[in-house]
């Protein structure tokens, strides 16, 4: 089945540092969606992206739909403690019978030190 | 507008029993997807429905089951429960075009002992 890796798998930085992570897959994807989870709640979308070579910022946070489709990296800037959290990046095949499946990565452990 | 809402959001089962769980999408959304996350397999994809009918369904045994409704609420069972079926099970909600982004509920949180 499809795979997607995401690393660092945590991070442990300071206020007001820059933050990066990334997400690569097996196969080709047509989706990538970038989520934040807090403690006891469900992921929150951050950032869709539909098309190779895009790049969409959200307030501080970028991410960007690689150009072999099969990556994709999202950054945080000056980074402030309600950054803390799990980030997911998710996948998606186009059509076929993949509307709502999404693969996801494993996520990435954020911990921001005041 | 409301976001996707799941109850219960906690609860608490034996080895042998069986649970339902339930999500009422956004208004307007006609697709709800279930994942089950774990600590140590992440974030699965159990099914999705659309339209009351299942159009997508990942790779769970047949204890697992859903349905959704007319109004697009969508319920999930998971019968002769085990321990391993502890997790967290999140709904998501989409308006069900190809590629739609997918809003999640918090979750219910579901302990088998």
């Amino acid at each position: 089945g499809q795979q997607l890796n995401q690393s660092p798998q945590s991070m442990f930085i300071q206020e007001g540092e820059d933050v990066s992570m990334n997400c690569t897959s097996s196969s080709i994807f047509n989706t990538w969606l970038w989520y934040k989870q807090d403690p006891g709640e469900g992921p929150v979308l951050l950032i869709a992206l539909y098309k190779a070579g895009e790049l969409t910022s959200n307030g501080r946070l970028t991410a960007q739909f690689g150009i072999t489709r099969k990556d994709s990296f999202l950054n945080i800037s000056a980074s402030i403690p309600s950054d803390v959290g799990i980030y997911f990046c998710a996948g998606r095949n186009a059509g076929g019978t993949s509307y709502g499946k999404l693969t996801f990565g494993q996520g990435t452990i954020l911990t921001v030190h005041p | 507008k409301a976001g996707v809402t799941q109850t219960p959001r906690y609860l608490i089962k034996t080895r042998g029993q069986q649970v339902t769980l339930s999500c009422s999408p956004i208004s307007g959304h006609r697709s709800v997807s279930w994942y089950q996350q774990t600590p140590g397999q992440g974030l699965q994809f159990l099914f999705e429905y659309f339209s009351e009918t299942q159009r997508n369904k990942g790779n769970f045994p047949g204890r697992f089951s859903g349905r959704q409704f007319s109004n697009s609420r969508s319920e999930m069972n998971v019968s002769t429960l085990e321990l391993g079926d502890s997790a967290l099970y999140l709904c998501a909600s989409s308006l069900g075009q190809i590629g739609g982004e997918l809003f999640f509920g918090e979750g219910s949180r579901l302990t088998v002992l």
